[in-house]
């Protein structure tokens, strides 16, 4: 089976560029999560999407953070305008329904803004 | 609001020697408790975990019992191997309106050494 796909692995831009990555969770799951790891931190989650619809996106910063999941299955989560603050690792992570306890985690995209 | 305290890192243990990582929590209600592991290079991945109180998960020789009075998930190992080395992130799931989403510590790095 198949793991949590992300791209790209890594990312370099400059400050007020845009920047999106996209996430393939494991088939089957509907409950996907994007989260963001700062440097010697724990996880944060920024939404979780049950099938399309964005359930809780409260920690989003929807200023300059944007998300979808069309069709219920790839997502995309878009930074516009970068700053240098959001230099951070973007976990997905995927499960069966919000019921399940456990989640499945992508090995996440490095951004650095420079 | 509901949060996850782990002892701080990093934790440097030679190798078959005994390991434990302090994890404390607060929260509304009883959560269910999750050790994650995160090896270099790879994604979190689900360790143990322990959805009511006293009840004790275990895995790969790992073990954290759910304390309700001390509100603690301290991780334990017998005898850790170098294979052992990578961050430990304690975790909490709620189960009210934001159940499936967790809340993680900041993440705890265990080096072993042969």
């Amino acid at each position: 089976e198949a793991g949590v796909v992300q791209s790209p692995r890594y990312k370099i831009i400059e400050k007020k560029q845009p920047v999106a990555f996209w996430c393939n969770p494991i088939s089957g799951h509907n409950t996907l999560y994007w989260y963001l790891q700062n440097l010697g931190q724990g996880p944060e989650l920024l939404i979780r999407y049950e099938n399309e619809e964005a359930v809780d996106d409260s920690q989003l910063p929807k200023d300059r953070f944007s998300a979808e999941r069309l069709k219920g299955v790839d997502s995309t989560l878009k930074i516009q305008p970068a700053e240098l603050g959001d230099s951070a690792v973007y976990l997905c992570a995927s499960s069966v329904s919000r019921d399940s306890y456990e989640q499945y985690f992508g090995p996440g995209t490095r951004l650095t803004v420079t | 609001g509901n949060s996850v305290t782990q002892m701080e890192g990093p934790v440097t243990l030679s190798e078959e020697a005994f390991l434990t990582i302090n994890c404390t929590y607060t929260a509304t209600g009883y959560p269910s408790l999750f050790w994650y592991v995160q090896y270099p290079g790879e994604g979190l991945q689900l360790l143990l975990k322990a959805t009511k109180a006293d009840d004790k998960g275990s895995n790969k020789g790992f073990e954290a019992t759910y304390r309700k009075e001390t509100t603690s998930f301290h991780l334990e190992k017998g005898s850790v191997q170098v294979s052992d080395s990578a961050v430990y992130f304690c975790a909490l799931s709620d189960h009210g309106g934001s159940q499936g989403n967790l809340i993680f510590g900041k993440g705890t790095k265990l080096s072993v050494k042969p």
